[in-house]
């Protein structure tokens, strides 16, 4: 079947500290993978994503890479900021999940001053 | 340009009270979806549309049904609603079929409480 397995959390970092956020996934086929973010009191919102195998998405200074071999998608940021603090949920999706999203059980992050 | 609306944001209701959710959007989407948030649990699927008068089930659909009469709106019902119902609900939309490059669009989530 298909599941996404994230790191627990909480996660606490001080500011311009280097972030990791754990994802692996199994999954039929070759889905596309996502990280999504939510805010305190919002909805979730794409923050990049990967089409394909060593494809690397990028945005607001995160990056994740598809890895096929070891079928993950770690979240990477090298110098985080107070204003990253929120939940990120890792994700699948792909012609063999029917359309559906699967979605990780989410890691809150907290970035103090 | 709203994108995805839900409606209420917040309500409280007691053990076997029905209600119905609204989801939004003007983005002309064919693909809508209905997810509960849980703590620890991350996102479920509650059911989905792939277009106007169709529905499917997901993952977690018991106690729930939804009707998608227009294009731009689906809702999602609760005819006897009952404590384990206590969530965060969030409607989503994509563009079409493709999910292998496609993104989904949320709402900001209706926050309902079964007493």
């Amino acid at each position: 079947g298909n599941s996404v397995t994230q790191m627990e959390g909480p996660v606490t970092l001080s500011e311009e500290a280097f972030l990791t956020i754990n994802c692996t996934y199994t999954a039929t086929g070759y889905p596309s993978l996502f990280w999504y973010v939510q805010y305190p009191g919002e909805g979730l919102q794409l923050l990049l994503k990967a089409t394909k195998a060593d494809d690397k998405g990028s945005n607001k200074g995160f990056e994740a890479t598809y890895r096929k071999e070891t079928t993950s998608f770690h979240l990477e940021k090298g110098s985080v900021q107070v204003s990253d603090s929120a939940v990120y949920f890792c994700a699948l999706s792909g012609v063999n999940t029917g359309n559906q999203f699967y979605f990780g059980t989410g890691t809150s992050l907290t970035v103090i001053p | 340009n709203a994108g995805v609306t839900q409606t209420p944001k917040f309500r409280v209701l007691k053990t076997g009270q029905s209600m119905t959710l609204l989801c939004a959007q003007d983005m002309n989407h064919e693909y809508m979806y209905w997810y509960r948030q849980d703590p620890g649990m991350g996102l479920r699927l509650i059911h989905y549309s792939v277009g106007e008068g169709t529905t499917a089930k997901g993952e977690v659909p018991d106690g729930y049904n939804v009707s998608r009469l227009k294009k731009q709106n689906f809702l999602l019902g609760l005819e006897s609603a009952a404590p384990s119902q206590t969530s965060v609900y969030f409607c989503a939309s994509s563009y079409s079929w493709l999910a292998s490059a496609e993104t989904q669009y949320f709402g900001p989530g209706t926050r309902l409480l079964v007493l």
